[in-house]
């Protein structure tokens, strides 16, 4: 079974609301998590590092302030995406690793699929 | 950072063929793992295989960590085989791990 559970699957919202996704390690504890965007027919592009009780770290050219990133507890993290457009439609998913170090395998949530109208 | 390219990027295969796809990363690494994307998006775990080779089912791999390649081999292919095949390496220097380009697999019946 899945190890790692991304809520919603999709969302379809208007121009201008924001969107949250929540991406929950199941059965284990994740101080860090991953959260990916892919575009169709792309591959996946790391947006964030998302650190239990610290601020995330962002890849370059990723806007913090777009994508709000918060991991309050060592089983969830969750992702805002405020005031969304259209170009933010894409495909988000969130990632783990079981072993709760910085090394070992990754494990992805089912992903969340944001249509912005 | 690591590069990680992928080959061939798109490949047609005749029901019951074998294929071999290459990962190619231009620096050394902590972690290798092979996925296939489902046609909902899904990720679905192949191998995590940093280095060596592992068998399953029909599916198996090879990392050669030395020469910084690991190829996906594919026998007796079938149609529910098709879809992309990601490799995706985590370099020694941090703790991001890179996606390739990705292989999109077409098995005819």
């Amino acid at each position: 079974g899945a190890v790692v559970s991304q809520h919603p699957s999709w969302v379809i919202c208007k121009s201008g609301t924001s969107v949250k996704i929540e991406c929950r390690s199941l059965d284990f504890q994740a101080t860090t998590m991953f959260w990916y965007r892919q575009f169709p027919k792309q591959s996946l592009m790391l947006m964030a590092t998302s650190n239990e009780g610290s601020k995330a770290t962002y890849e370059q050219g990723v806007e913090k302030d777009k994508f709000l990133i918060n991991h309050a507890s060592l089983t969830l993290s969750t992702l805002t995406v405020t005031s969304a457009h259209p170009e933010d439609s894409s495909f988000y998913i969130c990632s783990a690793r079981t072993s709760g170090r910085l090394t070992g395998e990754l494990f992805f949530g089912e992903g969340s699929r944001l249509t912005v109208l | 950072g690591i590069q990680v390219e992928q080959s061939p990027p798109d490949l047609i295969l005749q029901e019951g063929a074998n294929s071999t796809l290459r990962c190619n990363f231009s620096d050394s690494v902590n972690n290798l793992q092979w996925f296939h994307q489902n046609p909902w998006g899904q990720l679905i775990n192949l191998f995590y295989i940093p280095s060596g080779t592992k068998q399953n089912g029909r599916l198996s791999a090879t990392t050669v960590a030395t020469e910084r390649y690991s190829l996906l081999y594919i026998s007796s292919s079938q149609t529910t085989d098709s879809g992309v095949y990601f490799c995706a390496a985590q370099d020694t220097g941090g703790f991001k791990t890179i996606f390739g380009a990705g292989t999109r697999l077409f098995v005819k019946a």
